[in-house]
């Protein structure tokens, strides 16, 4: 398995604003992913966070509004930028240890936007 | 595209009850996962079942796998209130090792 921690737990921020998440796991991982969850809605993949190279991103996700990083095998960034109401979720980052069959999830990260 | 349907969508039940959520997908794939979620809080991961004919228990859920039939089920025995929770299936897609998520079953367990 995997420990996650995710940073800020929660925050509420103004409308036009950006806010960076903060994903660390206790282990080397190739494989890290970010999923939003909307109110009351199942897990969207907004993308893979690769190491050493631009982030994949899921059909109707876009690089400039949800910038990536990933430095090295145990940690990631996703940012929120020019926020809006909608953008209002829990996101998750989430990982699947190598010779794991399954992904393990982060505690999340709740966002209002104001 | 990988397509993963969840039934009920929303459950209410009886303590001591037994009950079944179905899980469809449709195209091949080779692993299937169930998870819950408590109000505000994370994913737990439940079950990773990998072959047909998979069959996991523990305390009182029970998954199953029929990939010949794309189905999983998710059964609840006598059920308790402490199961109130919402389940999710997902799925491998095995065209890019992506899991695409159901849209969860919200199961209530009145005491």
């Amino acid at each position: 398995s995997a420990v996650i921690s995710q940073k800020p737990s929660r925050d509420i921020c103004q409308r036009g604003t950006s806010l960076t998440i903060q994903c660390q796991v206790d282990s080397q991982v190739t494989m890290m992913f970010w999923y939003r969850q909307q109110p009351g809605q199942s897990l969207t993949l907004i993308a893979t966070a690769n190491q050493g190279s631009e982030a994949t991103y899921e059909s109707g996700f876009v690089i400039d509004k949800f910038p990536i990083s990933r430095p090295n095998l145990t940690f990631s960034t996703l940012t929120v930028s020019n926020m809006s109401p909608e953008d209002s979720s829990i996101y998750l980052c989430s990982v699947e240890p190598a010779g794991n069959n399954e992904q393990f999830f982060g505690p999340g990260t709740r966002l209002t936007v104001l | 595209e990988l397509k993963v349907e969840q039934n009920p969508l929303f459950l209410s039940m009886q303590e001591g009850k037994n009950y079944t959520i179905y899980c469809n997908y449709s195209t091949t794939s080779d692993r299937l996962y169930w998870y819950r979620q408590d109000p505000g809080k994370s994913l737990e991961s439940l079950f990773v079942l990998l072959s047909n004919g998979a069959v996991k228990q523990e305390g009182r859920l029970m998954a199953s796998l029929d990939t010949k039939a794309r189905l999983s089920t998710l059964h609840i025995t006598a059920a308790v209130h402490d199961l109130s929770a919402t389940y999710f299936c997902a799925v491998d897609n095995p065209r890019d090792d992506k899991i695409i998520f159901g849209k969860g079953t919200r199961l209530h367990i009145l005491p």
